[in-house]
């Protein structure tokens, strides 16, 4: 199957700081990934498509301004949490589709707690 | 009513015995659908995709049924390790190859 590469896997930092995640497919072309989040117990949560070479989509609920996503290459799709909070803290998620069909292939996801 | 809805669990079943998980659907023109499996911190990884004529592989069987809009995995013969959170995912109404995730059924199976 696809290998999709998250980094980092875990990461603490302080109130008020910005916190980058990338999401990289190693071995195909991600013209779209997809950003989820995930608190403990809960579903994953879709919060944007990220689109290459063009603006990401965001769904309801989900601030932009705040959640900004960098879709620059066919490989790699970016999550920059700004201003981060503690209630940002969670389990976010990227995946991308698979080669054969809509099937998502997910990165290792990254712990971000926010002290 | 969301998109994709499964019932939470947890099922707490002995080694060696059959489970079954559905899952409901409400977007009638989806195409694909998919089973994943979710250990505790870690991220899901596909288990099976269901298309129409269903799928089986090993003790794993998957099912669809879209008259009634639901799929469905079964798990036969039980193993300590099949304990996990189950995950259905079908195609968002919203289209763009998003897929939707049903909360997740936790499944733990005992000696």
């Amino acid at each position: 199957g696809a290998v999709v590469s998250q980094h980092p896997s875990w990461v603490i930092c302080k109130s008020g700081t910005s916190v980058k995640i990338e999401c990289r497919s190693l071995d195909f072309q991600a013209t779209t990934m997809f950003w989820y989040r995930q608190f403990p117990k809960q579903s994953l949560m879709l919060m944007a498509t990220s689109n290459e070479g063009s603006k990401a989509t965001y769904e309801q609920g989900v601030e932009k301004d705040k959640f900004l996503i960098n879709h620059a290459s066919l490989t790699l799709s970016t999550l920059t949490v700004t201003s981060a909070h503690p209630e940002d803290s969670s389990f976010y998620i990227c995946s991308a589709d698979g080669r054969q069909g809509y099937e998502a292939f997910f990165g290792q996801g990254t712990r971000l707690t926010v002290v | 009513r969301k998109e994709v809805e499964q019932d939470p669990g947890p099922f707490n079943v002995p080694e060696g015995a059959t489970v079954a998980f559905n899952c409901t659907y409400s977007n009638s023109a989806s195409q694909s659908f998919f089973w994943y499996r979710q250990d505790c911190r870690k991220e899901p990884k596909l288990l099976m995709s269901v298309y129409s004529s269903g799928n089986e592989d090993g003790r794993f069987t998957a099912q669809l049924n879209r008259a009634s809009q639901y799929i469905s995995l079964l798990i036969r013969d039980s193993k300590l390790s099949d304990s996990a959170t189950y995950l259905c995912a079908g195609e968002s109404s919203g289209g763009y190859n998003k897929l939707i995730f049903g909360a997740g059924t936790r499944l733990a199976v005992h000696p």
